[in-house]
């Protein structure tokens, strides 16, 4: 069975300060690996995936993450916070194949940026 | 987030109601869901629905009744509910490939219904 594991309840970061929210997976084989990110009274919206190829994706406002195969990581990371990143992150897997292909997802990370 | 719809946004219901939580997505997709959204816990897939066929049920209570009208619309019935399924039921959509290499597709989600259960 496949499982998402963000260990922060919530990351706490300086406005202009690096952010990075944490991300591990277990899942059978490789996986698709995805972000997104839920604004107050919004639904999720996407971030960024990886597929294959280059280990580090780009994503939306200047979001980027990390595959990290020998840690089982999808570390989401931002150079430079803003007060406006301030919202709740999701991470989620789904194997390449065999098994289910529906997502599993973890259970959020609350990013607040302080001005 | 014109793309996918829900309505209501808000829902207050007693136990012994009848209500119907509508989905609606305007994205040429093929696969729709339903999402259970609770304070400090992971999102938890409820239903799936594939080329209009469910694929996928969680274990899901009976008093929650999906219906798969067509590849555009998704409702999801609600009767005799508890006070713990109080919460944000979201609705996703996705174009799912019909290769055996799938699971790279993004998910589309609308903004959601706020159900609170008296």
């Amino acid at each position: 069975a496949q499982s998402v594991a963000q260990p922060e309840d919530q990351v706490n970061v300086a406005e202009g300060n690096p952010l990075t929210v944490k991300c591990t997976y277990s899942v059978s084989g490789n996986p698709y690996l995805f972000w997104y990110v839920q604004y107050p009274n919004r639904g999720l919206q996407f971030l960024l995936k990886y597929i294959t190829g280059d280990n580090l994706v780009k994503g939306s406002y200047g979001f980027e993450a990390e595959f990290n195969k020998s840690q089982t990581s999808f570390h989401l990371k931002k150079p430079s916070a803003l007060v406006s990143d301030s919202a709740l992150y999701f991470c989620a897997v789904r194997p390449r194949s065999g098994g289910s292909y529906i997502p599993t997802f973890g259970r959020g990370t609350s990013l607040i940026v302080h001005p | 987030e014109t793309g996918v719809t829900q309505t209501p946004r808000h829902l207050v219901m007693g136990m012994t109601n009848k209500k119907s939580l509508k989905c609606e997505q305007h994205l040429g997709h093929n696969a729709m869901y339903w999402y259970k959204q609770s304070a400090k816990k992971p999102l938890e897939l409820m239903f799936v629905y594939n080329f209009k066929e469910q694929t996928e049920n969680n274990s899901v209570p009976s008093r929650f009744s999906p219906e798969c009208p067509n590849s555009s619309h998704l409702f999801l019935h609600l009767h005799t509910l508890q006070p713990e399924d109080s919460a944000l039921y979201l609705c996703a959509s996705s174009q799912e490939s019909i290769e055996r290499d799938r699971g790279w597709e993004t998910q589309y989600f609308g903004p959601g219904t706020r159900l609170l259960v008296l």
